[in-house]
Protein backbone atom coordinates (compact mmCIF):
# COMPACT_ATOMS: atom_id res chain seq x y z
CA UNK A 1 0.00 0.00 0.00
CA UNK A 2 1.03 3.35 -0.73
CA UNK A 3 1.08 6.01 2.31
CA UNK A 4 1.41 10.11 1.34
CA UNK A 5 2.66 12.35 4.12
CA UNK A 6 2.15 16.13 4.36
CA UNK A 7 3.76 17.06 7.60
CA UNK A 8 2.28 20.57 7.17
CA UNK A 9 -1.06 20.81 8.67
CA UNK A 10 -1.14 25.02 7.70
CA UNK A 11 0.35 27.54 6.10
CA UNK A 12 0.08 31.74 5.68
CA UNK A 13 1.60 33.63 3.31
CA UNK A 14 1.29 37.11 2.02
CA UNK A 15 -0.36 37.94 -0.77
CA UNK A 16 2.92 38.05 -4.15
CA UNK A 17 4.97 36.07 -2.02
CA UNK A 18 6.08 32.30 -2.33
CA UNK A 19 5.19 29.36 -0.41
CA UNK A 20 6.22 25.59 -0.47
CA UNK A 21 4.39 22.58 0.64
CA UNK A 22 5.88 19.79 1.34
CA UNK A 23 5.09 16.19 0.66
CA UNK A 24 6.47 12.78 1.23
CA UNK A 25 5.23 9.37 -0.21
CA UNK A 26 5.94 5.55 0.74
CA UNK A 27 5.96 3.16 -1.64
CA UNK A 28 8.13 0.09 -3.81
CA UNK A 29 6.58 1.18 -7.13
CA UNK A 30 8.64 2.37 -9.52
CA UNK A 31 6.48 3.61 -12.15
CA UNK A 32 3.49 6.20 -10.95
CA UNK A 33 2.00 9.37 -11.02
CA UNK A 34 1.96 12.16 -7.99
CA UNK A 35 -0.69 14.98 -7.87
CA UNK A 36 -1.29 17.91 -6.22
CA UNK A 37 -5.14 19.10 -6.23
CA UNK A 38 -6.38 22.10 -4.39
CA UNK A 39 -9.93 22.53 -2.63
CA UNK A 40 -10.97 26.01 -1.94
CA UNK A 41 -13.64 26.39 0.72
CA UNK A 42 -17.02 24.49 0.17
CA UNK A 43 -16.00 24.38 -3.45
CA UNK A 44 -14.60 21.12 -5.96
CA UNK A 45 -11.63 19.72 -5.99
CA UNK A 46 -9.21 20.48 -8.76
CA UNK A 47 -5.95 19.36 -9.95
CA UNK A 48 -3.36 22.06 -10.13
CA UNK A 49 -0.43 19.90 -11.40
CA UNK A 50 0.81 16.36 -12.17
CA UNK A 51 3.99 14.66 -12.45
CA UNK A 52 5.21 11.22 -13.76
CA UNK A 53 7.43 9.26 -12.25
CA UNK A 54 9.83 8.22 -15.06
CA UNK A 55 10.06 11.96 -15.95
CA UNK A 56 13.51 13.56 -14.80
CA UNK A 57 11.93 17.19 -15.63
CA UNK A 58 9.98 19.03 -12.80
CA UNK A 59 6.51 19.89 -14.43
CA UNK A 60 4.94 23.16 -14.17
CA UNK A 61 1.76 24.93 -14.51
CA UNK A 62 2.14 28.90 -14.60
CA UNK A 63 2.95 29.25 -10.79
CA UNK A 64 2.78 25.75 -9.76
CA UNK A 65 5.98 24.02 -9.84
CA UNK A 66 7.04 20.86 -8.46
CA UNK A 67 10.43 19.53 -6.98
CA UNK A 68 10.52 16.14 -7.47
CA UNK A 69 12.86 13.86 -5.89
CA UNK A 70 12.24 10.32 -6.95
CA UNK A 71 15.30 8.79 -4.78
CA UNK A 72 13.55 10.70 -1.59
CA UNK A 73 10.40 10.05 -2.49
CA UNK A 74 9.87 13.59 -1.85
CA UNK A 75 7.47 16.09 -3.78
CA UNK A 76 7.05 19.28 -2.76
CA UNK A 77 4.65 21.99 -4.67
CA UNK A 78 6.04 25.78 -4.82
CA UNK A 79 3.31 28.82 -5.50
CA UNK A 80 4.88 31.68 -7.07
CA UNK A 81 3.58 34.78 -6.77
CA UNK A 82 0.53 33.70 -4.23
CA UNK A 83 -2.75 35.58 -5.00
CA UNK A 84 -5.93 35.55 -2.62
CA UNK A 85 -7.17 32.68 -4.84
CA UNK A 86 -4.98 30.67 -4.00
CA UNK A 87 -6.55 30.05 -0.60
CA UNK A 88 -7.28 26.41 -0.34
CA UNK A 89 -6.43 23.05 1.30
CA UNK A 90 -3.80 21.32 -1.19
CA UNK A 91 -3.45 17.77 -0.87
CA UNK A 92 -0.77 15.53 -2.56
CA UNK A 93 -1.81 12.29 -4.30
CA UNK A 94 -0.27 9.19 -5.04
CA UNK A 95 -1.26 7.00 -8.21
CA UNK A 96 0.17 3.85 -9.28
CA UNK A 97 0.80 2.60 -13.34
CA UNK A 98 -0.20 1.87 -15.98
CA UNK A 99 -3.51 -0.55 -14.73
CA UNK A 100 -4.26 1.28 -11.01
CA UNK A 101 -6.76 4.35 -11.42
CA UNK A 102 -7.10 4.90 -7.33
CA UNK A 103 -5.66 8.08 -5.49
CA UNK A 104 -4.19 8.13 -2.84
CA UNK A 105 -4.16 11.21 -0.67
CA UNK A 106 -2.25 12.61 1.83
CA UNK A 107 -3.80 14.88 4.76
CA UNK A 108 -3.54 18.24 3.53
CA UNK A 109 -2.42 21.16 3.58
CA UNK A 110 -4.37 24.38 4.48
CA UNK A 111 -3.09 27.64 2.57
CA UNK A 112 -4.28 31.43 3.58
CA UNK A 113 -2.72 33.82 1.36
CA UNK A 114 -2.84 37.38 3.00
CA UNK A 115 -3.38 40.79 1.54
CA UNK B 1 -18.73 19.87 -20.53
CA UNK B 2 -20.67 20.48 -17.18
CA UNK B 3 -18.54 18.71 -14.43
CA UNK B 4 -19.60 16.09 -12.65
CA UNK B 5 -22.78 16.70 -10.53
CA UNK B 6 -23.42 15.06 -7.38
CA UNK B 7 -27.10 15.34 -5.47
CA UNK B 8 -28.04 15.72 -2.83
CA UNK B 9 -25.28 18.37 -1.59
CA UNK B 10 -26.20 17.45 2.03
CA UNK B 11 -28.08 14.71 3.72
CA UNK B 12 -29.11 14.85 7.40
CA UNK B 13 -30.25 11.62 8.41
CA UNK B 14 -30.54 9.58 11.83
CA UNK B 15 -28.83 6.61 12.40
CA UNK B 16 -30.26 3.42 11.21
CA UNK B 17 -31.74 4.95 7.94
CA UNK B 18 -30.55 4.02 4.09
CA UNK B 19 -29.35 6.92 2.62
CA UNK B 20 -28.76 6.98 -1.46
CA UNK B 21 -26.81 9.19 -3.45
CA UNK B 22 -26.28 9.73 -7.44
CA UNK B 23 -23.03 11.25 -9.07
CA UNK B 24 -23.13 12.19 -12.75
CA UNK B 25 -20.07 12.12 -14.48
CA UNK B 26 -18.71 14.01 -17.52
CA UNK B 27 -20.49 13.30 -20.24
CA UNK B 28 -18.69 10.65 -22.32
CA UNK B 29 -15.85 9.90 -19.16
CA UNK B 30 -16.00 5.95 -18.76
CA UNK B 31 -14.50 5.79 -15.16
CA UNK B 32 -15.88 6.43 -12.32
CA UNK B 33 -14.66 7.17 -8.86
CA UNK B 34 -16.01 7.70 -5.45
CA UNK B 35 -13.98 8.99 -2.57
CA UNK B 36 -14.94 9.40 1.22
CA UNK B 37 -13.61 12.19 3.32
CA UNK B 38 -13.72 12.65 6.57
CA UNK B 39 -13.17 16.39 8.27
CA UNK B 40 -9.90 17.69 7.91
CA UNK B 41 -8.45 14.33 5.96
CA UNK B 42 -7.54 13.74 2.62
CA UNK B 43 -10.39 11.98 0.38
CA UNK B 44 -10.06 7.86 0.63
CA UNK B 45 -10.79 5.46 -2.37
CA UNK B 46 -14.20 3.29 -1.69
CA UNK B 47 -15.21 2.23 -5.66
CA UNK B 48 -13.95 2.54 -9.04
CA UNK B 49 -16.17 2.07 -12.44
CA UNK B 50 -15.23 1.08 -15.53
CA UNK B 51 -18.25 1.73 -17.93
CA UNK B 52 -20.95 -0.04 -16.00
CA UNK B 53 -18.15 -3.11 -14.27
CA UNK B 54 -17.43 -2.03 -10.80
CA UNK B 55 -13.58 -3.03 -11.05
CA UNK B 56 -12.01 -2.19 -7.35
CA UNK B 57 -13.76 -1.94 -4.15
CA UNK B 58 -12.00 -0.64 -0.95
CA UNK B 59 -12.16 -2.51 2.50
CA UNK B 60 -13.51 0.65 3.15
CA UNK B 61 -17.18 -0.68 1.90
CA UNK B 62 -18.39 -2.47 4.47
CA UNK B 63 -21.47 -4.98 3.81
CA UNK B 64 -23.89 -1.83 4.11
CA UNK B 65 -22.59 0.09 1.19
CA UNK B 66 -23.40 -0.81 -2.32
CA UNK B 67 -22.42 1.17 -5.70
CA UNK B 68 -23.72 0.83 -8.89
CA UNK B 69 -23.37 2.36 -12.26
CA UNK B 70 -26.44 1.05 -14.91
CA UNK B 71 -25.55 1.59 -18.40
CA UNK B 72 -22.24 3.41 -17.76
CA UNK B 73 -24.02 6.28 -17.25
CA UNK B 74 -24.45 8.14 -13.53
CA UNK B 75 -23.90 6.18 -10.50
CA UNK B 76 -25.11 5.41 -7.52
CA UNK B 77 -24.22 5.10 -3.49
CA UNK B 78 -26.18 3.49 -1.60
CA UNK B 79 -25.48 3.40 2.78
CA UNK B 80 -27.64 0.73 4.25
CA UNK B 81 -28.64 0.96 8.42
CA UNK B 82 -26.18 4.40 8.71
CA UNK B 83 -24.25 4.36 11.37
CA UNK B 84 -22.24 7.53 13.05
CA UNK B 85 -18.76 7.09 11.24
CA UNK B 86 -20.55 7.03 8.12
CA UNK B 87 -20.79 10.98 8.66
CA UNK B 88 -18.14 12.04 6.27
CA UNK B 89 -18.13 14.29 2.63
CA UNK B 90 -18.27 11.55 -0.17
CA UNK B 91 -17.03 12.52 -3.45
CA UNK B 92 -17.31 11.58 -6.70
CA UNK B 93 -14.71 11.85 -9.58
CA UNK B 94 -14.70 10.88 -13.36
CA UNK B 95 -11.67 10.28 -16.50
CA UNK B 96 -11.57 9.79 -19.60
CA UNK B 97 -9.89 6.75 -21.41
CA UNK B 98 -8.00 3.75 -21.62
CA UNK B 99 -4.66 4.83 -19.93
CA UNK B 100 -4.86 6.16 -15.64
CA UNK B 101 -3.09 9.79 -17.29
CA UNK B 102 -6.45 11.31 -17.36
CA UNK B 103 -7.06 13.20 -14.83
CA UNK B 104 -10.20 12.79 -12.42
CA UNK B 105 -12.25 15.36 -12.30
CA UNK B 106 -14.21 15.92 -9.00
CA UNK B 107 -17.73 16.98 -7.95
CA UNK B 108 -19.03 19.59 -5.26
CA UNK B 109 -19.44 16.53 -2.80
CA UNK B 110 -22.63 15.21 -0.93
CA UNK B 111 -22.03 15.79 3.20
CA UNK B 112 -23.32 13.57 5.25
CA UNK B 113 -24.32 14.03 8.48
CA UNK B 114 -25.75 11.45 10.69
CA UNK B 115 -27.58 12.14 14.13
Amino acid sequence: AQTVTQSQPEMSVQEAETVTLSCTYDTSENNYYLFWYKQPPSRQMILVIRQEAYKQQNATENRFSVNFQKAAKSFSLKISDSQLGDTAMYFCAFMKRPNDYKLSFGAGTTVTVRA
Amino acid sequence: DTGVSQDPRHKITKRGQNVTFRCDPISEHNRLYWYRQTLGQGPEFLTYFQNEAQLEKSRLLSDRFSAERPKGSFSTLEIQRTEQGDSAMYLCASSLGEFSNQPQHFGDGTRLSIL
